[in-house]
Formats: C-alpha cells, structure tokens, sequence
C-alpha cells in the first residue's frame, strides 16, 4: 500500500501565484520522519526540509512555508509568490523508524509544478 | 566536491549484459541506500545497508544485486539487463549518530540514468 500519497500528479501556475503541494502519509509509528525534494529538470534531488513526528511546528523559508497535521496525516508544502525556477518536481517522503527498510525513504509519486511567467 | 559520487552518470547498454553501478562517499555515514526512480512512480528501494556486514533487500530487489567493498562504496549490479530496468538509480547515504540537524536525512548521490536496449 502507498504510505506517501501526492494526489496532485501535475500542477500549473503563473509567475508570482502561491501554490500548496498536498502531502498525506500513512504509518502506525509514533516516531517517523517527514521529507520534501525537489527535483529540478536537471534530474538530482535536492533536500527541503525534514520534520519529525515530535516536531509539529510550522516552518517557513523564505517563500517556501510548510504545514505539518497529524490530526489529519499530512504535511503540506506552500510556495508563495511562485518563481519559474520552481518548476520541478517535488516529492514529499516518509521515514519510519519501526519499519523493515532500515530507516529508508518511501517516496511519494511525486507533483510535477509548472510555473510559467 | 560532492559528497555522494555516482559513477556512471549515464549508460546506455544491451539486454543481457551484466552492468555495474558505483556509488562513493566521503560523509562517513554506515547506511548506504539504492533506489531506483521511474516516471510517475518516485523513488522505490532496492538495497539498503547498514554497514559492510548487513545487506538488506528493499522493495524490489529482483533482478539486483549488491555489493559493500567497505564503509564508503556500494555497488549495484544488474546481472542481465532487461529493458524494464531503464531507469533513474539514486544512492544515498544517511546518519544516524547522535539525533542531530542532520539525524535521519538522505544524501543523494546526482544519479545515474541507466538504459536498456
């Protein structure tokens, strides 16, 4: 079963419009870890943030702000004033710290993002 | 210089052919990860490692194999290439010293883009 669901399989906007990623996970731990990445056309993948499941204080960098829920088993991503160098796709994973995969990343299917000026 | 080196970045061959994937690092971390990406699919498992003693199987390791030479190189092979092993291959390592800034995050290697004829 997908632990990491990312409903939205494609996302378009114009230059400068706010966008929020939506991210629900899945896990029966009490201990686990929340990821994002982007993934540039340029194809690696480059770290955004990590939360863990102690930790359900929002955080905000610079445009990129995210929201974390446990009620509701999700941790949305929010690009505001949304920029063309944010078209990527972006991942949003899951690290449980109970699981059989030694602490590895379950990867949702991803949100590819179009920003068009 | 990058601290998660994947060699090759690219590599086109024939199916049938035994091919191998290196990945190097210089970040000291015991846990060394593969994963394979394919469109509209994130990333899944295929090896994981604790250290040079302890291979794990990930989520699809058939058709894989792997190999820790020590702490800082884990290899993935493919014994006979088959065209649904095109791929993107990451490898990533992580640490889990002390919790920390970085306890739990994934460092990606840049890939290796892998097809199969």
């Amino acid at each position: 079963a997908q632990k990491v669901t990312q409903a939205q399989t494609e996302i378009s906007v114009v230059e400068k419009e706010d966008v929020t990623l939506d991210c629900v996970y899945e896990t029966r731990d009490t201990t686990y870890y929340l990821f994002w990445y982007k993934q540039p056309p340029s194809g690696e993948l480059v770290f955004l943030i990590r939360r863990n499941s102690f930790d359900e204080q929002n955080e905000i960098s610079g445009r990129y702000s995210w929201n974390f829920q446990k009620s509701t088993s999700s941790f949305n991503f929010t690009i505001t004033a949304s920029q063309v160098v944010d078209s990527a796709v972006y991942f949003c994973a899951l690290s449980e710290t109970n699981s059989n995969s030694g602490y590895a990343l379950n990867f949702g299917k991803g949100t590819s993002l179009l920003v068009t000026p | 210089d990058a601290d998660v080196t994947q060699t090759p970045r690219n590599r086109i061959t024939k199916t049938g052919k035994r091919i191998m994937l290196e990945c190097s690092q210089t970040k000291g971390h015991d846990r060394m990860y593969w994963y394979r990406q394919d469109p509209g699919l994130g990333l899944r498992l295929i090896y994981y490692s604790f250290d040079v003693k302890d291979i794990n199987k990930g989520e699809i390791s058939d058709g894989y194999s792997v190999s820790r030479q020590a702490q800082a190189k884990f290899s993935l092979s493919l014994e006979s290439a088959i065209p649904n092993q095109t791929a993107l291959y990451f490898c990533a390592t992580s640490d889990f010293g002390s919790p920390g800034p970085i306890y739990n995050e994934q460092f990606f290697g840049p890939g290796t883009r892998l097809t199969v004829l």
